[in-house]
């Protein structure tokens, strides 16, 4: 099955600081999500993102399918980011939806 | 609009008993599907339903069921649990009338199996 990996595994970022979050899948795929997995377990979708650049504040992203690979970046980081972010992708199944593969996560924290 | 409500948010059970978890999503929502949060494995796919229907299935074993009513509400229900069952489960929704849609998240339920 496709391989969803996540680099760096954690991160510690003081408030402030600017990062940039990588997402490397095996296959080629028709959907890329990225989430935030805040402290409570909410699971928040951040960019729907299968190729392209996506801004959102202080929050943007890169998917570059053709070289299978996402990028997250963080700027002027705050300590209400902190928490893990997921990649997941999806294959398509024909009208069937849903299955998301997800990444293992990256962990931030950042520091007051 | 109201986001993706799941209950309960916690859940004590003993190994061998059922549970049923509930999903309700966002309204004109019509696709529901669910997964399955552990330190050890990740975030796992279970189902996905679509106006009743099934459409997909993860790689879990039967014990592990789940269905949809006319109005979108979703359960699942896990019977003869096991130890290993402990985790957060998450219910997603998404309108589910295209192919690749963006994914909203419920908060979750966490149960944990004694």
């Amino acid at each position: 099955g496709i391989q969803v990996e996540q680099s760096p595994p954690d991160l510690i970022l003081q408030e402030g600081a600017n990062s940039t979050l990588r997402c490397n899948f095996s296959d080629s795929v028709n959907n890329l999500q990225w989430f935030h997995q805040n402290p409570w377990g909410q699971l928040i979708n951040l960019f729907y993102i299968p190729s392209g650049t996506k801004q959102n504040g202080r929050l943007s992203a890169t998917t570059v399918a053709t070289e299978r690979y996402s990028l997250l970046y963080i700027s002027s980081s705050q300590t209400t980011d902190s928490g893990v972010y997921f990649c997941a992708v999806e294959r398509n199944y024909g009208g069937s939806q849903g299955n998301l593969i997800f990444g293992k996560g990256t962990k931030l924290s950042v520091k007051p | 609009k109201a986001g993706v409500t799941q209950t309960p948010r916690y859940l004590i059970k003993t190994r061998g008993q059922q549970v049923t978890l509930s999903c309700s999503p966002i309204s004109g929502h019509r696709s529901v599907s669910w997964y399955q949060q552990t330190p050890g494995q990740g975030l796992q796919f279970l189902f996905e339903y679509f106006s009743e229907t099934q459409r997909n299935k993860g790689n879990f074993p039967g014990r592990f069921s789940g269905r949809q009513f006319s109005n979108s509400r979703s359960e699942m229900n896990v019977s003869t649990l096991e130890l290993g069952d402990s985790a957060l489960y998450l219910c997603a929704s998404s309108p589910g009338t295209a192919i690749n849609e963006k994914l909203f998240f419920g908060s979750g339920t966490q149960l944990s199996v004694l």
